[in-house]
């Protein structure tokens, strides 16, 4: 049973370019979150989505940024003409319900701007 | 005032002791409550859930809820070298998604 994946583990991009980040949920889980950590740092939310809808998007940047779910295949957290300040590890976590039931989180994908 | 705040760290207690976490919330509404673990440079993983008031005890962790102060602890008896991480609160309210405390780095000496 794969818990949740994400790709790739480690992500390097000059400045301006475009970084896209995937998560596959656990099977069954049809909630997915996003969180951004940087270094020293708690987890902060960024987006919520099940398939084809954004449930809350309240802690995504409002340009730049974008997360998609589609029907068929994973999400996708999309970061336009990046910058420095966008060096972070991006966490994807599922739950096969609301945040009462607990996140599992994937490995993460540390990006990179240079 | 944050959502969610942890007592500041490192917390550094001695192979054996109990460590203590601490983890006050602000939404009254809240009602599920989460302790993560993580090792530097890994994911968080969940350790213990709770959800009424009282204790919870899993193992050597033992999570306590008190609603009407909100305020959740961690405790962690006959602590371990291997349980140095940092611990995450995380907090359910409405709308779905859980708010996580900044962490309390926990390091315990041999």
């Amino acid at each position: 049973n794969a818990g949740v994946m994400q790709n790739p583990r480690h992500l390097v991009r000059r400045r301006g370019q475009e970084a896209r980040l995937r998560c596959s949920p656990m099977k069954g889980h049809s909630h997915v979150y996003w969180y951004r950590q940087l270094p020293e740092e708690g987890l902060k939310f960024m987006v919520y989505l099940q398939k084809e809808n954004i449930i809350d998007e309240s802690g995504m940047p409002k340009e730049r940024f974008s997360a998609e779910f589609p029907k068929e295949g994973p999400s996708i957290l999309r970061i336009q003409q990046v910058v420095r300040g966008d060096s972070a590890a991006y966490f994807c976590a599922s739950s096969p319900g609301d945040s009462n039931y607990g996140y599992t989180f994937g490995s993460g994908t540390r990006l990179t701007v240079v | 005032q944050k959502e969610v705040e942890q007592n500041s760290g490192p917390l550094s207690v001695p192979e054996g002791a109990i460590a203590s976490l601490n983890c006050t919330y602000s939404d009254r509404g809240s009602q599920s409550f989460f302790w993560y673990r993580q090792y530097s440079g890994k994911s968080p993983e969940l350790i213990m859930s709770i959800y009424s008031n009282g204790d919870k005890e899993d193992g050597r962790f033992t999570a306590q809820l008190n609603k009407a102060s909100q305020y959740v602890s961690l405790l962690i008896r006959d602590s371990q070298p291997s349980d140095s991480a940092t611990y995450l609160c995380a907090v359910g309210g409405q709308g779905g998604k859980l708010i996580f405390g900044q962490g309390t780095e926990l390091s315990v000496k041999p």
